[in-house]
């Protein structure tokens, strides 16, 4: 079965570096997505992105995170500055069609440590 | 924004018997509604899910119903076992939205011997 792969699996990262998390969607998906869990909590949208842009992004999604697809194969989240609250587990996700959950698969998250 | 509220927050049950998770939402237009599974450390894995032009969908001991009138919808697991054991999450689009999904809080559910 298809995956989607995540790199690193774990993160750990002092307060006002940069981290950037990759992902590689399943190859024949054409959306792709970033979400955050943080511990014991709720998963979390952060944004959507389809055709080299961003389709919607969240509250949280602001001008510390950036997103981008640098080949054919990865999409990556950028966090330009860390703070102690972006410590979370940061999932990817990918689907066919941009429907709402329809299709989607989850990589297996990156567990980012910021201290 | 949807809004998507989730009980029980834990459930305890034997195994063998059944769960039931239930879920409200506000959005009316939502359509479509997924139930993940997390076991720990692990990523939410869908498990069953739900369109809106059907009132029930089943699938071997899990099912889901929908009622679109009152805005609920749960997730049942009949016959558990220690391996369902896990933290549930029920979701739904956002309302406006392509392509967000809102989740709701979870449910920690302990399936015990």
């Amino acid at each position: 079965e298809p995956e989607v792969t995540q790199t690193p699996s774990h993160q750990v990262t002092q307060m006002g570096q940069e981290v950037i998390l990759r992902c590689v969607p399943i190859s024949n998906h054409l959306y792709f997505y970033w979400y955050r869990q943080i511990l014991g909590q709720k998963v979390e949208f952060l944004v959507s992105f389809y055709n080299n842009e961003i389709s919607e992004k969240s509250e949280i999604f602001d001008d510390q995170f950036s997103v981008e697809r640098p080949d054919g194969s990865n999409f990556t989240l950028k966090i330009r500055s860390t703070k102690l609250e972006d410590s979370a587990m940061y999932f990817c996700a990918s689907s066919e069609a941009l429907s709402t959950g329809v299709g989607y698969t989850f990589g297996s998250g990156t567990r980012l440590t910021v201290v | 924004g949807e809004n998507v509220e989730q009980h029980p927050s834990t459930l305890s049950v034997q195994e063998g018997d059944s769960a039931v998770i239930k879920c409200t939402y506000s959005d009316s237009a939502s359509n479509y509604f997924p139930w993940y599974k997390q076991e720990l450390g692990k990523r939410p894995q869908l498990i069953i899910d739900i369109r809106s032009n059907v009132g029930e969908k089943k699938d071997q001991r899990i099912a889901v119903t929908l009622n679109k009138t009152a805005k609920h919808f749960s997730l049942h697991i009949t016959e558990t076992q220690p391996e369902d054991s896990a933290v549930y999450f029920c979701a739904a689009p956002a309302a406006g939205t392509a392509s967000k999904l809102t989740f709701g809080t979870g449910t920690r559910l302990q399936v015990t011997l």
